[in-house]
């Protein structure tokens, strides 16, 4: 079974500072995309960051960055200077196959930004 | 160009009935995915579309189907509904072809259900 599992049910961190979000998976497919996904209170997903898999450099988008170790299956989500605005839950996901789009998602992150 | 587009945001249905979702994609997206969220079991994938035709399905009752018109819009209907079918139901859209294998979704604002 293709999984995901994201340990942390809830974090918070204080504004300007830096919090890691964790995540592994379990697939058996060696072609494979990994993304980070935000829900704000406002219900719609937004992509917070992608990685393939057959790149071994982390991806970065400004204040966030990935730490990708595929021999872990782990792609853990750096969210550094936190912003008030970056309240929301968090989605790890994986798509898998060369044709279709059925990501799976892990169960979320519920991270609270306090000022 | 507009997101993609979810009617109603809110339902309210009473177990037995049936309803339909509307989704419009993204202009230029042929992929459209439905998800079921709910506090317990988090996303679930529910089926995907592609060019008129369903090309991935996940692990569903019968009763939940769905279907995407020559334009791309996707309409999902689910029959006989049960209590456990409140839950917040997500359409996504995207390119879907093979050239766009690392394409993200973009998902809608989604409709809420609840089924008394």
């Amino acid at each position: 079974a293709q999984t995901v599992t994201q340990s942390q049910p809830e974090m918070s961190v204080q504004e300007a500072e830096t919090v890691t979000l964790s995540c592994t998976y379990d697939t058996s497919e060696s072609n494979y995309y990994l993304f980070w996904y935000k829900q704000p209170p406002s219900r719609q997903m937004i992509l917070v960051i992608r990685q393939e898999a057959y790149k071994q450099q982390n991806a970065t988008e400004n204040r966030f960055s990935v730490n990708f170790q595929k021999a872990a299956k782990s792609f853990s989500l750096k969210i550094s200077d936190s912003q008030l605005g970056d309240t929301a839950m968090y989605f790890c996901a994986f798509r898998v196959g060369n044709y279709g789009q059925n990501f799976v998602f892990g169960p979320g992150t519920r991270l609270s930004v306090l000022p | 160009k507009a997101g993609v587009t979810q009617t109603p945001r809110y339902l309210i249905k009473t177990r037995g009935q049936q309803v339909t979702l509307s989704c419009s994609p993204i202009s230029g997206h042929r992929s459209v995915s439905w998800y079921q969220q709910t506090p317990g079991q988090g996303l679930q994938f529910l089926f995907e579309y592609f060019s008129e035709t369903q090309r991935n399905k996940g692990n569903f009752p019968g009763r939940f189907s769905g279907r995407q018109f020559s334009n791309s819009r996707s309409e999902m209907n689910v029959s006989t509904l049960e209590l456990g079918d409140s839950a917040l139901y997500l359409c996504a859209s995207n390119l879907g072809d093979r050239s766009s294998y690392n394409s993200p979704l973009h998902f809608g604002n989604g409709t809420r259900l609840t089924v008394t």
